[in-house]
């Protein structure tokens, strides 16, 4: 019964790169949400979707960043043309629809240089 | 804006005191509060959790107290022990905003031996 499953753990782009960050929920979760922790600050949201569709993506930023949640596969969160000022943990949730139910994964660690 | 705060960057106790953990929010529509608690290089994991039909939720050795009308929660941890030392994050949900939590910035408990 394996939990939220995020690869890579650690995450090496150089500035201008494309980053992709994938995301496996718990098994019969349909509800998936990406978080950003930078250094020293709390978790702020990104977006939270639900099986091909993005629900809420009031907390990503407008450019570069994008997400989705196919029928099949992973969630992908993926960061164009990244800049340093990227570099964070990316955690993602997955809850069956009520808060208690989240459950986090062990989080991206992303690196621009 | 902030919805939601923890004041207290870190607090150190000794081992078999009380831990007191605060957390305070702004947003009238959260109905539902929850305490997780973070290791290094691990995600969150959930701790408890109050709805805002009570003042009080206890298990164990953790209790969260919820004063609504001061929008202020609190974790009570006794007898605190070195394992508990730990970043803790305190987190609101708003029916029907999907779950979405909205997180505080994270207090680092420390626990004396």
């Amino acid at each position: 019964n394996a939990g939220v499953m995020q690869n890579p753990r650690h995450l090496v782009r150089r500035r201008g790169q494309e980053a992709r960050l994938r995301c496996s929920p718990v098994k019969g979760h349909s509800h998936v949400y990406w978080y950003r922790q930078l250094p020293e600050e709390g978790l702020k949201f990104m977006v939270y979707l639900q099986k091909e569709n993005i629900i809420d993506e009031s907390g990503m930023p407008k450019e570069r960043f994008s997400a989705e949640f196919p029928k099949e596969g992973p969630s992908i969160l993926r960061i164009q043309q990244v800049v340093r000022g990227d570099s964070a943990a990316y955690f993602c949730a997955s809850s069956p629809g009520f808060p208690d139910g989240y459950t986090f994964g062990s989080g991206t660690r992303l690196t621009v240089v | 804006d902030q919805q939601v705060k923890q004041n207290s960057p870190s607090l150190s106790v000794q081992e078999g005191r009380i831990s007191i953990l605060n957390c305070d929010y702004t947003n009238s529509m959260f109905d539902y509060f929850l305490w997780y608690k973070k290791y290094p290089a691990e995600g969150p994991t959930f701790l408890i959790s109050i709805s805002s039909i009570k003042d009080k939720n206890e298990d164990g050795r953790f209790t969260v107290f919820l004063n609504k009308s001061a929008k202020h929660l609190s974790l009570h941890i006794v007898p605190s022990q070195p394992g508990d030392s730990a970043v803790y994050f305190c987190a609101a949900s708003a029916r029907g905003a999907g779950n979405m939590l909205t997180f505080g910035g994270g207090t680092r408990l420390m626990v004396k031996p």
